[in-house]
């Protein structure tokens, strides 16, 4: 079935460093791609929508300019983490929907941010 | 904006034991789904619900929508240590290509 491949599982770098997340379908095209952000033992959180070929839609309270996200092919979407600080560290999972009725979004296995 | 309650927060149980957990909504969804999440992965789709009043099946779970479009509730039948994880409800209000409403998950302890 369809997959979404996120890349890298586990990033641990030092404070002022831009970090980019990759999100790929794998054997679909997905116009649209959804970011969240999770905190240990609590819900996701969407971030932001993101929309190929045009901006991302972010959710109140997203900064756009720190969390920059490009979606420029149909398979993949992209979120940066600019100058990251301590308090960015956290769990990043980006999903698809495939417009499947039985598997309505996929998932990614999520990036753990960790700024030192 | 919508807002997902979920409940109960965490649950403790002995193996074999039933399960029960469920969400309500502020505002109407026509689309309910139910997910496992186990540590350091993304969420796992258990059961998804696209008709008020549906009662659908997955093994030794269940899960309806309720007739009102704003709750959902899942069941656990005969828990298993395996059955450990964070359990979320999600709602989704139109296109198949929608975004998501999570609630605040249910975390799931089972003792052997």
């Amino acid at each position: 079935g369809a997959v979404v491949s996120q890349h890298p599982s586990w990033v641990i770098c030092k404070s002022g460093t831009s970090v980019k997340i990759e999100c790929r379908s794998l054997d679909f095209q997905a116009t649209t791609m959804f970011w969240y952000r999770q905190f240990p033992k609590q819900s996701l959180m969407l971030m932001a929508t993101s929309n190929e070929g045009s901006k991302a839609t972010y959710e109140q309270g997203v900064e756009k300019d720190k969390f920059l996200i490009n979606h420029a092919s149909l398979t993949l979407s992209t979120l940066t983490v600019t100058s990251a600080h301590p308090e960015d560290s956290s769990f990043y999972i980006c999903s698809a929907p495939s417009g499947e009725r039985d598997q309505p979004q996929h998932f990614g296995d999520g990036t753990r941010l960790s700024i030192l | 904006g919508q807002q997902l309650n979920q409940s109960p927060q965490s649950m403790f149980i002995q193996e074999g034991e039933d399960v029960s957990m469920n969400c309500t909504s502020s505002s109407i969804f026509n689309t309910w789904l139910w997910y496992k999440q186990e540590p350091g992965e993304g969420p796992v789709l258990l059961i998804a619900l696209y008709k008020a009043g549906e009662l659908t099946s997955n093994g030794r779970l269940t899960a309806q929508f309720g007739i009102t479009r704003k709750d959902s509730f899942l069941n656990i039948s005969a828990s298993i240590p395996s059955d450990v994880g964070i359990y979320f409800c999600a709602g989704r209000l139109g296109t198949s290509y929608g975004k998501l409403t999570f609630g605040q998950g249910t975390i799931l302890t089972v003792h052997p």
